[in-house]
């Protein structure tokens, strides 16, 4: 059975750093396309990033440069490194498994989310 | 980059046939996703590709598609299925991937 479980999100204060990880089961996390997507309290649903299977990586153009998507390999887990965390980016983020269809882009499994609250 | 614009909300009797559509210039390119959300919870697949629901997920959503606009439709809807819907999609790009704005779908 797929599962992924996130965890890392908490309270920070504008301009500080959270890790956020996902541990995923039932499938391997470095064959697979996984990504990032936050929704902001009320809001609809933002897509953040992507790890693609080589170990590309791409961003929405609102967190590049202050996210970094990752993997470890043994711990089957995937990352968001956030620094200089602004309070627009206050959202649940939720992991996801991202299907390797380029023409039929779809996310198929989802985690819980985490929430992350960026104030003073 | 490029959005994707749905109806804020729409309403359906119960048992009835609700469409919810997508519009975006990427989706001349790429097909749509769906996603349906509710309160408190994370989103759940219900339609990919052409029109393909993944296990679990009732034969009564079904999904379309012609030129920029991509359709999700719900036939005899039921009160379950009351909740928000998303679609997604690539951008024009193809580099980044972007939702819809979100429908809220009452069921009456």
């Amino acid at each position: 059975e797929v599962q992924l479980v996130e965890s890392g999100g908490g309270l920070v204060q504008p301009g500080g750093s959270l890790r956020l990880s996902c541990e995923a089961s039932g499938f391997t996390v470095r064959n697979t396309y996984m990504s990032w997507v936050r929704q902001a309290p009320g809001k609809g649903l933002e897509w953040v990033s992507i790890i693609y299977s080589g170990g590309n990586t791409s961003y929405t153009d609102s967190v590049k440069g202050r996210f970094t998507i990752s993997r470890h390999y043994f711990k089957n887990t995937l990352y968001l490194q956030m620094n200089s965390l602004r309070t627009e980016d206050t959202a649940v983020y939720y992991c996801a498994r991202v299907s390797s269809s380029w023409y039929f882009p779809y996310f198929d499994y989802w985690g819980q989310g985490s929430l992350v609250t960026v104030s003073s | 980059s490029s959005k994707l614009t749905q109806d804020p909300a729409v309403s359906v009797a119960l048992g009835q046939t609700v469409r919810i559509t997508c519009q975006g210039d990427s989706l001349r390119e790429y097909y749509a996703s769906w996603y349906q959300q509710k309160p408190g919870q994370a989103p759940v697949l219900v339609i990919y590709g052409k029109d393909n629901r993944p296990s679990g997920i009732p034969d009564r959503f079904s999904g379309s598609s012609s030129g920029n606009t991509a359709s999700l439709t719900i036939s005899g809807a039921q009160a379950e299925d009351e909740a928000d819907y998303y679609c997604c999609s690539r951008d024009s790009s193809g580099n980044h991937y972007v939702f819809g704005t979100g429908t809220q779908v009452t069921v009456l």
